[in-house]
């Protein structure tokens, strides 16, 4: 089946770094991936959709220069938080369709950011 | 707009019992895809069923089905035969098939099942 991977799995850092994390399609070309925030108990919030070689379409309400997206190729996105802040710790999750099929999203396994 | 509607926060269920979990959308395109992911504890979502639009019979995946009712907008999932190990947090989600095929989630129900 279609394996989505990010990394790193968990991250901490010091408040004002930027973190990067990266989303890849394992097995398969992924035209558009996606990522979402997920705070404790509630659902996931879509930030933005990349498309590979195109700008991000972020979300309303999402600070395009805190998150910066980038989609360099059919199999990466990442996704860096920059200046990262306290109330920026949250868990990240991406996932990616492929252009055929039902529009399936493969998610990848999440990333925990937590910012000190 | 779309939308989707969980009205269950949370649910209990004995082991071994079924247990239908409510997912309610609203679209007014007439192509659309309905999905439902199971997320543990730690966090990854794991698919679990579809129910295209335009499909006819309800979608079954083993312990699975899709209780899918076009003229209500209703895409209860039943999980029958419930196990320990389907205690999580389980998300209604419909994508339109045009555009970018962005998935539009509900709040989610979490269900605990009880040995």
């Amino acid at each position: 089946g279609a394996v989505v991977s990010q990394h790193p799995s968990w991250v901490i850092c010091k408040s004002g770094t930027s973190v990067k994390i990266e989303c890849r399609s394992l097995d398969f070309q992924a035209t558009t991936m996606f990522w979402y925030r997920q705070f404790p108990k509630q659902s996931l919030m879509l930030m933005a959709t990349s498309n590979e070689g195109s700008k991000a379409t972020y979300e309303q309400g999402v600070e395009k220069d805190k998150f910066l997206i980038n989609h360099a190729s059919l199999t990466l996105s990442t996704l860096t938080v920059t200046s990262a802040h306290p109330e920026d710790s949250s868990f990240y999750i991406c996932s990616a369709r492929e252009s055929q099929g039902i529009g399936e999203q493969y998610f990848g396994p999440g990333t925990r950011l937590t910012v000190t | 707009a779309q939308k989707i509607t969980q009205t269950q926060p949370g649910m209990f269920v004995q082991e071994k019992e079924a247990v239908t979990l409510d997912c309610t959308y609203d679209t007014s395109d007439p192509s659309y895809g309905l999905f439902w992911y199971k997320q543990p504890s730690s966090g990854e979502m794991i698919f679990l069923i579809y129910q295209g639009s335009y499909d006819q019979q309800n979608a079954t995946e083993g312990r699975y089905s899709l209780n899918f009712q076009k003229a209500r907008k209703s895409a209860n999932l039943v999980i029958s035969a419930s196990q320990l190990g389907d205690s999580a947090m389980y998300f209604c989600a419909m994508s339109l098939t045009s555009g970018t095929y962005k998935y539009i989630f509900g709040t989610g129900t979490r269900l605990k099942v009880l040995a």
